[in-house]
């Protein structure tokens, strides 16, 4: 069954700093890797995927993450942190196995708090 | 871009009514849209699976009868909580699939925060 681990349940950066937040995965085919964030009482907003292609992938609001195999890790940068990147943030696989099964599998969440 | 969206976002009910929750995609048709849970500070829980003109699939531990859903047209899907008890207080998450993506896209529509009394 495929998986997903985000190791921290909060990350606290300064703004203006660079900010990485976590994830790894396990499945079991060629995996998709989402990440999404989501603000306080609100559905979850998309923010970048990865499929196919180049490892770095670059997504909305600046963020971007590298896809990394041999460590299965897919974890989530931005160079230059802003306030309102505070946020719930999580990380999602979904396994394209061809079978036709296209479950999301979320991580527990990782709230990133940006001190001004 | 595609949008999901879900009717209420906010509802109050007394214990023992029905609430019933709508999660329309707007501009995409979706055979398949999925049901989420959402605790405080705690991530996503998929409910079930609801599938366009059959049954929707429920996943282990989530009550079949408590938990309603019906997807009767390719843009329309609701969850009904009948009998509903303070413990079902949650926030309700839809997400449906874009079956034209070459993907699959999932997009999420903006949540329902049922508070029962």
């Amino acid at each position: 069954a495929q998986s997903v681990a985000q190791p921290e349940d909060q990350v606290n950066v300064a703004e203006g700093n660079p900010l990485t937040v976590k994830c790894t995965y396990s499945v079991s085919g060629n995996p998709y890797l989402f990440w999404y964030v989501q603000y306080p009482n609100r559905g979850l907003q998309f923010l970048l995927k990865y499929i196919t292609g180049d490892n770095l992938v670059k997504g909305s609001y600046g963020f971007e993450a590298e896809f990394n195999k041999s460590q299965t890790s897919f974890h989530l940068k931005k160079p230059s942190a802003l306030v309102s990147d505070s946020a719930l943030y999580f990380c999602a696989v979904r396994d394209y196995s061809g079978a036709g099964s296209y479950q999301l599998t979320f991580g527990k969440g990782t709230k990133l708090s940006v001190i001004p | 871009g595609a949008v999901v969206s879900q009717h209420p976002s906010r509802v109050i009910c007394k214990s023992g009514t029905s609430v019933k929750i709508e999660c329309r995609s707007l501009d995409f048709q979706a055979t398949t849209m999925f049901w989420y849970r959402q605790f405080p500070k705690k991530s996503l829980m998929l409910m079930a699976t609801s599938n366009e003109g059959s049954k929707a699939t429920y996943e282990q531990g989530v009550e079949k009868d408590k938990f309603l859903i019906n997807h009767a047209s390719l843009t329309l899907s609701t969850l009904t909580v009948t009998s509903a008890h303070p413990e079902d207080s949650s926030f309700y998450i839809c997400s449906a699939r874009d079956e034209a993506s070459d993907t699959y896209e999932q997009y999420f529509g903006p949540g329902t925060r049922l508070t029962v009394t």
